[in-house]
C-alpha cells in the first residue's frame, strides 16, 4: 500500500460547482496533513493545513478522519482559476525526514 | 522579495558531467529540504537538513550530495549525471522540523529544470 495515495484525475468540473476529493494516507501515526496547490511548470504553494477539527478558509474545507486515515478538500463555487494539481501532504511522522507528497488530483475548471 | 531562490532555473547538460544547484531562503528557517519531482510529477524526498542532521533519503544514489555553506544556503550537487536524473528539483525550506504543523509549513523554491542529454 502506498503512503500517501490520491486519485489522480483529472476532474473536469464547470465552473461554480462544489468538488471534493479525497486523500488516504497509510501510517495511523501521522501528525501533520496539509494541501498543496501546484500549477502547471510552478513550485507547490501550500493552500492550507488540516486540522483534526476540520477548518475553513473561504471557498476552501478541508476535512481529516483519522479513524479511516484520509483527509479530504471541498470547494465550493469553484473558478476558473481553481484549475490546478492539488497535492496531498502528510507528515508519516517516521522520523525528520521532511513531508511525503501523493501524486496530485488534477482540477480542471470549465467554463 | 524572493523568500526561497534556486539557480539556475534551467540546466542542460551532458550526460557524466557534474552539476550544482543552488537554493538560499531568507525566511531565517532551520531546515531546508531537496525533492525531486520526476516526469510523472511525482514529488519525492532526497534530502533534509538542519544544523544538526542530514537525513539523506535511502533510495538517492550517493552521486547526490547536498551543501550547506550556512544556514541559509543547502546547495545540490551531482556527480556523473546520469540519463535518469532529468526531472525538475526543487528545494524547500520550514521554520522547524517535526514540531507543528504551523511550523512545519514548507515553503518551495521555483524549481530548477534539469535536462540531461
Amino acid at each position: 500500500r502506498k503512503e500517501v495515495e490520491q486519485d489522480p484525475g483529472p476532474f473536469n468540473v464547470p465552473e461554480g460547482a462544489t468538488v471534493a476529493f479525497n486523500c488516504t494516507y497509510s501510517n495511523s501515526a501521522s501528525q501533520s496533513f496539509f494541501w498543496y496547490r501546484q500549477d502547471c511548470r510552478k513550485e507547490p504553494k501550500l493552500l492550507m493545513s488540516v486540522y483534526s477539527s476540520g477548518n475553513e478558509d473561504g471557498r476552501f474545507t478541508a476535512q481529516l478522519n483519522r479513524a479511516s486515515q484520509y483527509i479530504s478538500l471541498l470547494i465550493r463555487d469553484s473558478k476558473l482559476s481553481d484549475s490546478a494539481t492539488y497535492l496531498c501532504v502528510v507528515d508519516l511522522g517516521g522520523g525528520a525526514d521532511g513531508l511525503t507528497f501523493g501524486k496530485g488530483t488534477h482540477l480542471i475548471i470549465q467554463p | 522579495d524572493t523568500a526561497v531562490s534556486q539557480t539556475p532555473k534551467y540546466l542542460v547538460t551532458q550526460m557524466g558531467n557534474d552539476k550544482s544547484i543552488k537554493c538560499e531562503q531568507n525566511l531565517g528557517h532551520d531546515t531546508m529540504y531537496w525533492y525531486k519531482q520526476d516526469s510523472k510529477k511525482f514529488l519525492k524526498i532526497m534530502f533534509s537538513y538542519n544544523n544538526k542532521e542530514l537525513i539523506i533519503n535511502e533510495t538517492v544514489p550517493n552521486r547526490f550530495s547536498p551543501k550547506s555553506p550556512d544556514k541559509a544556503h543547502l546547495n545540490l550537487h551531482i556527480n556523473s549525471l546520469e540519463l535518469g536524473d532529468s526531472a525538475v528539483y526543487f528545494c524547500a525550506s520550514s521554520q522547524v522540523h517535526g514540531t507543528s504543523a504551523f511550523q512545519e509549513t514548507q515553503y518551495f523554491g521555483p524549481g530548477t529544470r534539469l535536462l540531461v542529454l
